[in-house]
């Protein structure tokens, strides 16, 4: 069966500090790829998402830059968080070709101070 | 605009009995996909139910249906027997098929509270 990993479940981070969040899918292969921010008490926002190694797609220009240098791993990162930047973060994924269904990781809470 | 829309910012039932969580969507796309998630107060966003545009039955799941109705391009779920542990988030959400393939667009949110 397959399972996505987030790691870490919670960050605090000063504001101007760098950011890296990982995200990892076990038991498949060649997923799409997505990476999602939820503010308090809100609905989720895309970041980004991927079809394949290298392949990082942009749906919000911030701060924020993706990088996928394996199959089954996706990572968010910044340079220089802003308070804005905080944050429910989730990662999710399918399979490739499906558009059925994204299943979601556990997630990772960002506060900025 | 508004592509999906959930009217329902949080709603009560009693334990044992149905609900209708709200949901309806914009698209002009045919091919399109809706989906519920759950997602609990631990974060975690859980697949409940998915409906595909083109589907000519109404979706289920064990406890949860998907009452769609395509012309009034509503995706309401249906809780039967609702239980202590469904007190949740509910997010419907929309896939469209064209040229936005990618992205999955989530409505805003209802909070239910089951009541014991």
């Amino acid at each position: 069966s397959q399972t996505i990993h987030q790691w870490p479940a919670t960050l605090v981070q000063p504001v101007g500090s760098p950011l890296s969040l990982e995200c990892t899918v076990e038991g498949t292969s060649n997923p799409n790829l997505y990476w999602y921010r939820q503010a308090a008490g809100r609905g989720l926002q895309l970041l980004f998402y991927s079809v394949g190694i290298g392949q990082i797609s942009s749906e919000v220009p911030q701060n924020l830059s993706a990088s996928r240098p394996q199959d089954r791993q996706f990572i968010l990162s910044s340079k220089k968080l802003l308070l804005s930047d905080s944050g429910f973060y989730l990662c999710a994924w399918e399979k490739t070709g499906n558009t059925d269904t994204q299943y979601f990781g556990p997630g990772t809470r960002l506060t900025v101070l | 605009a508004q592509k999906i829309t959930q009217t329902q910012p949080g709603m009560f039932v009693q334990e044992k009995e149905a609900v209708t969580l709200d949901c309806t969507y914009d698209t002009s796309d045919p091919s399109y996909g809706l989906f519920w998630y759950k997602q609990p107060s631990s974060g975690e966003m859980i697949f409940l139910i998915y409906q595909g545009s083109y589907d000519q039955q109404n979706a289920t799941e064990g406890r949860y249906s998907l009452n769609f109705q395509k012309a009034r391009k509503s995706a309401n779920l249906v809780i039967s027997a609702s239980q202590l542990g469904d007190s949740a988030m509910y997010f419907c959400a929309m896939r469209e098929g064209g040229a936005g393939g990618f992205k999955t667009i989530f409505g805003a949110g209802t909070r239910l509270f089951v009541k014991a």
